[in-house]
């Protein structure tokens, strides 16, 4: 299917634990992002990649790690799991041109426990 | 002074009503500009995109003051189904090929039979 999409949709992991989301895109957007979402908080970036192997920190970035191997493929893992990363966490892509809109995958609904 | 500014609301209307958000942002140089939508914390979804001119779609009009920094959308004639968080987009002018975005908190809207 075209488009964006992140798996799992729904996570439930122990406090620790090693845990990654993935996104996939079928566009081949230079970019891609990863955001995550509290009340009161809004977007904030947790990682952004301007192509392949190319990754940059965002504002949040402190207990993830990303990798890009693949233009279209954008792994967000938690190394250690703790509560405070319990949130909704969205990918994004967008193309390199400017003025271009980004795309949203569906989220990822997170608990840490 | 954040970099993207919004009034969280919420704001709640009569259908039918005319209602108004405004957005400032504080990068002079910024490049573009978007409205997105974001129903219940599923994914953000783009509305509009804002052009220097001003433009229409249909119920709903974006506007962009440069010189005031700021961006405006109008929704006319308000429906129950235009209840939403509306978000406000910027991609600032940044050194280097950057299509970072910058968003808003977001405007709670609620539209009352």
């Amino acid at each position: 299917d075209a488009g964006i999409t992140q798996s799992p949709r729904y996570k439930i992991t122990e406090t620790g634990r090693q845990v990654t989301l993935m996104c996939h895109q079928t566009w081949s957007h230079s970019y891609m992002f990863w955001y995550r979402q509290d009340l009161g908080h809004g977007l904030r970036l947790i990682y952004y990649s301007a192509a392949a192997d190319i990754t940059d920190k965002g504002e949040v970035p402190d207990g993830y790690v990303v990798s890009r191997s693949k233009t279209e493929n954008f792994p967000l893992t938690l190394e250690s799991a703790t509560r405070s990363q319990t949130s909704v966490y969205f990918c994004a892509s967008r193309a390199g041109t400017p003025n271009t809109e980004a795309f949203f995958g569906q989220g990822t609904r997170l608990t840490v426990v | 002074r954040k970099e993207v500014e919004q009034d969280p609301g919420p704001f709640n209307v009569p259908e039918g009503a005319t209602v108004a958000f405004n957005c400032t942002y504080s990068n002079s140089a910024s490049q573009s500009f978007f409205w997105y939508r974001q129903d219940c914390r599923k994914e953000p979804k783009l509305l509009m995109s804002v052009y220097s001119s001003g433009n229409e779609d249909g119920r709903f009009t974006a506007q962009l003051n440069r010189a005031s920094q700021y961006i405006s959308l109008l929704i006319r004639d308000s429906k129950l189904s235009d209840s939403a968080t509306y978000l406000c987009v910027v991609n600032p002018r940044l050194p280097g090929n950057n299509r970072k975005l910058i968003w808003g908190l977001g405007t709670s809207l609620a539209v009352n039979p």
